[in-house]
């Protein structure tokens, strides 16, 4: 198993471009998840899906778009770059989407993005 | 209103010394704690959750409700623990989502 996988790693982007960060999983996993990482304010989660054709948002939602159209795959779209959006991005994912007692969550390398 | 309090941004000790990273949280029933831990540009990893009551790497954290905190120790530091610490909950109206604290960076000195 390669266990989840972002891509790209590495990004730099103009304001007002838009893009998307890719995720996939190849754990058969219900859940998954986008959370951004910034420092002096930790995890904080974006957009998450509990299955396929299911997403809902999280804390911070908004400037980016989800869908998952497969199990495997959860993208999440920048729809208009801004310099606040510059972060580090981790994918995650977890078997069971009902509960997390005894459902480790898996977390993709990250993707580190720069807005200019 | 922050649910996941890590008081430290950093906190730096000598090899062979003890380790406290601290952790509080906020949630009026029952929650799920974590720790996770992320070294340099590495990804998130699960460290322990209190409901293993396990201990990994020499670590434990045991969750005290009356203080309702889940401080994750060690009694004698390591430079390979040198990483950044994350605290994470979750609760039932929480569904499958966890809160994360701030972190915090261990440094561990030779």
């Amino acid at each position: 198993n390669a266990g989840v996988t972002q891509t790209p790693k590495f990004q730099v982007l103009k304001t007002g471009q838009s893009m998307t960060l890719q995720c996939a999983q190849d754990m058969n996993h219900e859940y998954m998840s986008w959370y951004r990482q910034d420092p002096g304010m930790g995890l904080r989660l974006i957009h998450y899906s509990v299955g396929a054709g299911i997403t809902d948002q999280g804390e911070v939602p908004n400037g980016y778009n989800v869908s998952r159209s497969t199990t495997e795959d959860f993208p999440l779209r920048l729809l208009s770059a801004a310099p606040s959006q510059t972060s580090v991005y981790f994918c995650a994912s977890s078997y069971r989407a009902t509960k997390l007692v005894g459902n480790t969550i898996y977390f993709g390398e990250g993707s580190w993005l720069t807005v200019v | 209103a922050q649910r996941v309090t890590q008081p430290e941004k950093l906190l730096s000790v000598f090899k062979g010394a003890p380790v406290e990273l601290k952790c509080n949280y906020s949630y009026s029933g029952s929650p799920e704690l974590f720790w996770y831990v992320q070294y340099s540009r590495q990804r998130l990893q699960l460290l322990l959750r209190h409901i293993s009551r396990e201990s990994i790497k020499g670590f434990t954290a045991d969750l005290n409700k009356g203080e309702t905190s889940f401080h994750l120790k060690k009694p004698f530091a390591q430079e390979e623990d040198s990483a950044m610490y994350y605290c994470a909950f979750s609760g039932r109206k929480y569904g499958n989502k966890l809160v994360f604290g701030a972190g915090t960076i261990l440094r561990v000195k030779s």
